[in-house]
């Protein structure tokens, strides 16, 4: 069974702060890892991607994510977080498989607050 | 840029109610999807069509129908409302089916099941 474990439910930061959101995966083949932004009453914005290469990789306004496939990980973070960073922040995972078949597995959000 | 939309925002059904919730995309995407979001959980799929005219069964259809009536609009169907049933619906579409595309959200329905 492929899981996606956002192991803090909430994350509570202050403006300027960096911040780590946490993200583990368990799956034994290759996979597609993602991160996604859901703003309060609004749908799910993508943030940012990785596959394979470089394991780290850059994503909008400032973010990005570290793969580790020793930790089964892709940690999502930012340097210097705004107040409008505040959200829920979804890892997705999607295995590949030789069927062709695939679908986004979400784990279940951090929701990040970040104080004036 | 495009837009997703979903009717109704908010749907308050009786429990055992057939409900209706419809999305609509301008991106002219092929593939659209539809989730399930409960509350402190992620999300998870119920259905997707790959181009118009196919239907996928995602980990969730089962109390579900749904119809790809065009390229453009997306419907689900709750055939059976549940009682005290909660939960926000999330359409989605993407430019083709496959790991690297990237999906765009819409801004959700939100149900209430009395």
């Amino acid at each position: 069974t492929q899981t996606v474990s956002q192991s803090d439910a909430h994350v509570t930061v202050f403006e300027g702060d960096s911040v780590e959101l946490r993200c583990n995966y368990s799956y034994g083949g290759s996979i597609y890892l993602s991160w996604y932004i859901q703003h309060h009453g609004h749908g799910l914005q993508f943030l940012l991607k990785y596959y394979s290469g470089n394991p780290v990789v850059q994503g909008v306004n400032g973010f990005e994510a570290e793969f580790s496939k020793s930790d089964s990980s892709f940690h999502l973070r930012k340097a210097s977080v705004h107040w409008s960073d505040s959200a829920v922040y979804f890892c997705a995972v999607t295995p590949i498989v030789s069927s062709g078949s695939w679908q986004l597995i979400f784990g279940s959000g951090t929701q990040l607050t970040v104080m004036p | 840029g495009g837009i997703i939309t979903q009717t109704p925002k908010f749907l308050i059904g009786q429990e055992g109610q057939k409900l209706t919730l419809k999305c609509q995309q301008n991106f002219n995407h092929d593939t659209m999807y539809w989730y399930r979001q409960d509350s402190g959980k992620g999300l998870r799929l119920i259905y997707y069509s790959i181009t118009e005219n196919d239907l996928q069964k995602g980990d969730l259809s089962e109390g579900y129908d749904a119809s790809r009536e065009k390229k453009s609009s997306f419907s689900l169907t709750v055939t059976s409302a549940q009682k005290n049933e909660m939960a926000v619906f999330l359409c989605a579409s993407s430019i083709g089916a496959g790991i690297s595309y990237e999906q765009y959200f819409g801004p959700g329905t939100r149900l209430t099941v009395l």
